[in-house]
């Protein structure tokens, strides 16, 4: 079975430069999180989705930040402009009834 | 403060040896608990569940003590392939967000 897919695994980009991470989530799943894992913070949510639906964009920075789920098999995560401090991993996870949640293996991102 | 707090190690202990990681949280309304592993530059997988009772899974085994508001996981007879960093994480009910503790690393030495 095919598990959470994450593109690009890793990107590198100049500040300014806008980036779109994308995922796919375990088909069936209807819970969609996006997390950003950094060494000072650790793991983050920036944004969830149920059944498409944004339900909790608050750990966002929404001046830079958007998130998008078009359909149910889809995401995307944009920076616009991107900062050096944006410079992370960020993890697509999902979910389907319960709590447990499964992660891709995440999209390194350094803004130079 | 942080919704859940872990000692971030690094524990080194030598194989064979029993480690212990705490991990205390502050919303006393968390109903779910987990503890999840990171391997080095790898995504975060589910380990195991921690119920109220306890539960065990082999050499691990995870306790939740709700008055004091803190989780244990216990790795007896430690493998090298246990290093790994370990994170504690607590949620409400159901499918609302989960929180991640920054993790315990821990390294098993030969």
């Amino acid at each position: 079975d095919a598990g959470v897919i994450q593109s690009p695994r890793h990107e590198v980009t100049e500040m300014g430069q806008e980036v779109t991470l994308r995922c796919k989530p375990i088909s069936g799943h209807d819970y969609l999180f996006w997390y950003r894992q950094t060494m000072m913070q650790g793991l983050e949510l920036l944004v969830y989705f149920n059944n498409k639906a944004v339900m909790d964009d608050s750990g966002m920075p929404k001046d830079r930040f958007s998130a998008k789920m078009p359909n149910a098999s889809f995401s995307t995560l944009k920076i616009q402009p991107s900062e050096p401090r944006d410079s992370a991993v960020y993890f697509c996870a999902s979910s389907l009834a319960g709590p447990e949640q499964y992660f891709g293996p995440g999209t390194r991102l350094t803004v130079t | 403060r942080k919704e859940v707090e872990q000692d971030p190690g690094p524990f080194n202990v030598p194989e064979g040896a029993t480690v212990a990681f705490n991990c205390t949280y502050s919303n006393s309304a968390s109903q779910s608990f987990f503890w999840y592993r990171q391997d080095c530059r790898k995504e975060p997988k589910l380990l195991m569940s921690v119920y109220s009772s306890g539960n065990e899974d082999g050499r691990f085994t995870a306790q939740l003590n709700r008055a004091s508001q803190y989780i244990s996981l216990l790795i007896r007879d430690s493998k090298l392939s246990d290093s790994a960093t370990y994170l504690c994480v607590g949620g409400l009910t159901g499918n609302t967000p989960l929180v991640f503790g920054k993790g315990t690393r821990l390294s098993v030495i030969a």
